[in-house]
């Protein structure tokens, strides 16, 4: 089945650095990836949709500037976090799917930590 | 405003039995919806999926039954195994309109020896 990787799993930052995420779908061409956010008891919140070669689309209350997301490819997406701050800690999960019908498929997320 | 409920945080059911897993939405533009399993500090897992031209999907021990007009659906696992203890989530798009996947809180399912 249709895999997506996500890289790193862990990261542990000091407040005020950046931290890149990388979210690759393996055996999928993917136009359309999506970053998602999990804070503990809550669902998952989409924070953006990636579109490959074009911006990224932002939920309301995501601040584009502080979550950079780069589609650079067609398996290829990046969510960095800007001068992360410990509320930046939470659980960040990148999903994809190869067409509009088709379910999608998650990486398996990386705890972000900031001290 | 949450459109994909899922009421019900936890759910204990015996092994061998019968798990049902709620979910109600609200949006009516709603057509596409999935069921996904998530193991902590991993993510989710793709379970079982609905179209709302139909009321019932089945995938071995998984189906999915959808009531568009109580917009409700529903995941019933049976017999219920050990592996299943997972927090499972709902989720629903409209196809047509945005590619956006809206997810619900989640239920724990703990499957009882």
């Amino acid at each position: 089945g249709a895999v997506v990787s996500q890289h790193p799993s862990r990261v542990i930052c000091k407040s005020g650095t950046s931290v890149k995420i990388e979210c690759r779908s393996l055996d999928f061409q993917a136009t359309t990836m999506f970053w998602y956010r999990q804070f503990p008891k809550k669902s998952l919140m989409l924070m953006a949709t990636s579109n490959e070669g074009s911006k990224a689309t932002y939920e309301q209350g995501v601040e584009k500037d502080k979550f950079l997301i780069n589609h650079a490819s067609l398996t290829l997406s990046t969510l960095t976090v800007t001068s992360a701050h410990p509320e930046d800690s939470s659980f960040y999960i990148c999903s994809a799917r190869e067409t509009g019908t088709s379910p999608l498929h998650f990486g398996n997320g990386t705890r972000l930590t900031v001290t | 405003d949450q459109q994909v409920k899922q009421n019900s945080p936890s759910l204990s059911v015996q092994e061998g039995r019968i798990s049902i897993l709620n979910c109600d939405y609200t949006n009516s533009m709603f057509d596409y919806f999935l069921w996904y399993k998530k193991y902590p500090a991993e993510g989710p897992t793709f379970l079982i999926s609905i179209s709302s031209i139909k009321d019932k999907n089945e995938d071995g021990r998984f189906t999915v039954f959808l009531n568009k007009s109580a917009k409700h659906l529903s995941l019933h696992i049976v017999p219920s195994q050990p592996g299943d203890s997972a927090v499972y989530f709902c989720a629903a798009s409209a196809v047509n309109r945005d590619d956006k996947i809206i997810f619900g809180k989640g239920t724990r399912l703990h499957i009882l020896p």
